[in-house]
């Protein structure tokens, strides 16, 4: 069975460096095709995609936050972790990790619950 | 970056009747890639539907989806009382992966 937790703070303080880590099980980020996404959701708005990392380390991004992002994976702890700097509270949203199994060309067939992330001072 | 836009924002519908949500893309999808997915309160996403038609995984068969190029359609053939929700499609053809504002189908 396929799971996906997302972890992380809860509040952070505008200006500050989020960091959210998504821990798989039933699965391996090494499998080619593999790949794993941040999406999030502001109270209240849509869906927003964020980034992706592929099996074979290849990265896609939001071009209005690239700036602002970093995702990587750790292949042996299972873990896909996205960095975003200068955070602001327009940023306040739950954030969600997703798998996809067949590379770019395949939807996000798995979620995480999500994390909801507060950015306030 | 391709445009999804989702109408009508709400639908207003009984138990047993039919529902028909639609996805507009500003540009011809890749290859059709395009997935809708079903919003509950307090849970993540469930795909419903990718490649515009093939239903996922465990998906009951009174949802369908249609559609090519740049109009796609959801449809719910019956609504039971557990498919009142927010709908969302997403093009996942081209970077960056956009999603629709998504469709609230409630209780009438």
């Amino acid at each position: 069975q396929i799971t996906l937790k997302e972890s992380g703070p809860t509040l952070v303080k505008p200006t500050q460096t989020l960091t959210l880590t998504c821990t798989l099980s039933g699965l391996s980020l090494s499998t080619t095709g593999v790949g794993v996404g941040w999406i999030r959701q502001p109270p209240g708005k849509a869906l927003e995609w964020l980034a992706i990392i592929y099996w074979n380390d290849d990265k896609r991004y939001s071009p209005s936050l690239k700036s602002r992002l970093t995702i990587t994976k750790d292949t042996s702890k299972n873990q896909v972790v996205l960095t975003m700097t200068n955070l602001d509270p327009v940023d306040t949203a739950t954030y969600y990790c997703a798998h996809r199994a067949h590379g770019s060309a395949s939807p996000l067939d798995y979620w995480g619950q999500g994390t909801l992330v507060t950015v306030s001072s | 970056e391709i445009v999804l836009t989702q109408s009508p924002g709400t639908l207003s519908l009984s138990p047993g009747e039919r529902a028909t949500l639609s996805c507009r893309a500003s540009q011809t999808l890749s290859s059709n890639y395009l997935a809708w997915y079903q919003r509950k309160p307090g849970q993540a996403p469930r795909l419903l539907i990718y490649g515009a038609s093939s239903r996922a995984t465990g998906i009951p068969d009174r949802f369908s989806g249609s559609g090519s190029g740049t109009d796609f359609t959801l449809t719910i053939s019956r609504l039971e009382p557990e498919d009142f929700a927010v709908y969302y499609c997403q093009q996942y053809g081209s970077s960056p992966e956009t999603f629709g504002q998504g469709t609230k189908v409630e209780i009438k």
